[in-house]
Parts: C-alpha cells; sequence; structure tokens
C-alpha cells in the first residue's frame, strides 16, 4: 500500500476557476503535512504547511486537514495559467518526507 | 530566507567516470540534509539521510558505495556518484532541514545529470 496517494489526474481547469486537489495518506501518526509545487524540470517549491485539523489559508491557496479520515486537500482559487504544475503531497514520516505522485493542473487561459 | 543552492545545475559526463555535486543552505545551518532522485514522470525518491558529522543513511535499494554523501558542515553536503553509467541519468535533488524549523524541507534547484 502506498504511503500517500494522490487523486492522478491531469487536472484542467479553466483560468479563474478553482482547482481541488486530494491526498490519502496510510500513516495515521503521522502529524506533518506539506503541499510543494514542481515545475517542469525544476525542483519542488514549498507552497503551503499544515499541522492541526482544519483549513489553512495562504493567499489564493488553501490547505484542509482531516487527521481522521487521514486526508489532506489543497484548493486554488482564482487559477491562474502560472498555476500549471504538478502538485506534490508530502507527509512526514519518521523525519521522511514521503511525497505522492502528483497530480499535474492545467490552467486554460 | 530558507534558501538551498546545489552545484553544478547540470552535468554531462562519460560512462565510469565519478560526479560530485554540492548542496549548499546559504542561509541557515542545516541540521540535516536529503538526497532525492526523479527519473521523468515520476514523484522524488529519498536515497539518504545525512546528519552533520555522521554516516548517512540509506534507503532500501541504495548502493552506498556508488552513491557518496558526506555532510561535513552544517551548510554543505556532497554527492558523489561513483563510476557514472548511462541509467544514473536523472535529476537529484538536495534538500535541507534547519534546526528549530521543525520538518520543514527546502529543497535545492536540482542537478540534472546524463551519462554518455
Amino acid at each position: 500500500q502506498k504511503e500517500v496517494e494522490q487523486n492522478s489526474g491531469p487536472l484542467s481547469v479553466p483560468e479563474g476557476a478553482i482547482a481541488s486537489l486530494n491526498c490519502t495518506y496510510s500513516d495515521r501518526g503521522s502529524q506533518s503535512f506539506f503541499w510543494y509545487r514542481q515545475y517542469s524540470g525544476k525542483s519542488p517549491e514549498l507552497i503551503m504547511s499544515i499541522y492541526s485539523n482544519g483549513d489553512k489559508e495562504d493567499g489564493r491557496f488553501t490547505a484542509q486537514l482531516n487527521k481522521a479520515s487521514q486526508y489532506v486537500s489543497l484548493l486554488i482559487r482564482d487559477s491562474q495559467p502560472s498555476d500549471s504544475a504538478t502538485y506534490l503531497c508530502a507527509v512526514i514520516n519518521d523525519y521522511k518526507l514521503s511525497f505522492g505522485a502528483g497530480t499535474t493542473v492545467t490552467v486554460r487561459a | 530566507g530558507a534558501v538551498v543552492s546545489q552545484h553544478p545545475s547540470r552535468v554531462i559526463c562519460k560512462s565510469g567516470t565519478s560526479v560530485k555535486i554540492e548542496c549548499r543552505s546559504l542561509d541557515f545551518q542545516a541540521t540535516t540534509m536529503f538526497w532525492y532522485r526523479q527519473f521523468p514522470k515520476k514523484s522524488l525518491m529519498l536515497m539518504a539521510t545525512s546528519n552533520e558529522g555522521s554516516k548517512a543513511t540509506y534507503e532500501q535499494g541504495v548502493e552506498k558505495d556508488k552513491f557518496l554523501i558526506n555532510h561535513a558542515s552544517l551548510t554543505l553536503s556532497t554527492l558523489t556518484v561513483t563510476s557514472a553509467h548511462p541509467e544514473d541519468s536523472s535529476f537529484y535533488i538536495c534538500s535541507a532541514r534547519g534546526e528549530g524549523a521543525g520538518d520543514t524541507q527546502y529543497f535545492g534547484p536540482g542537478t540534472r545529470l546524463t551519462v554518455l
């Protein structure tokens, strides 16, 4: 069983719409959760970290965590063409990051 | 803050040669550095974890004699790919975690290695 699973995508949304990304994890003891954005040919860039149940907002990004359901999500509001990238969900297990396979998002102008 | 650099950004070498990649934390002290490898269209795979002054801990299936890791200071870790072969061609990315920064890892820009 994979430790971190993401909806595989690709996800195509029109400019200005909301992009919704989902992630589940298998280790119930995980405490730290991250969303990274990776442009093609580049390394991952941290977008959000979340540690407590509920929502965390940063600009157009909102991360949601539900530890009971072992579920993390990322919402991108007012999507822009520059948001087109692969989004990686990552969970800390024993001080090491476990990554999901990533969801590729394309924002159509 | 939390800037991590890697050098070189791109390297092409002949089969059988060794290649050294440097990872530096520029504005914080990195107690732990991580080395990842990423193949095209795949997610990042952790190769090893290194703590300053200690031997690196390698993930299962990663040859420690082939991928030599040194973390000699709190701002520098190196990965040496020894006797490189075409199948070692990949995108190598380091990340660093600083003391007092919790679990957050900051990634370097990556090194694209091509072995001919």
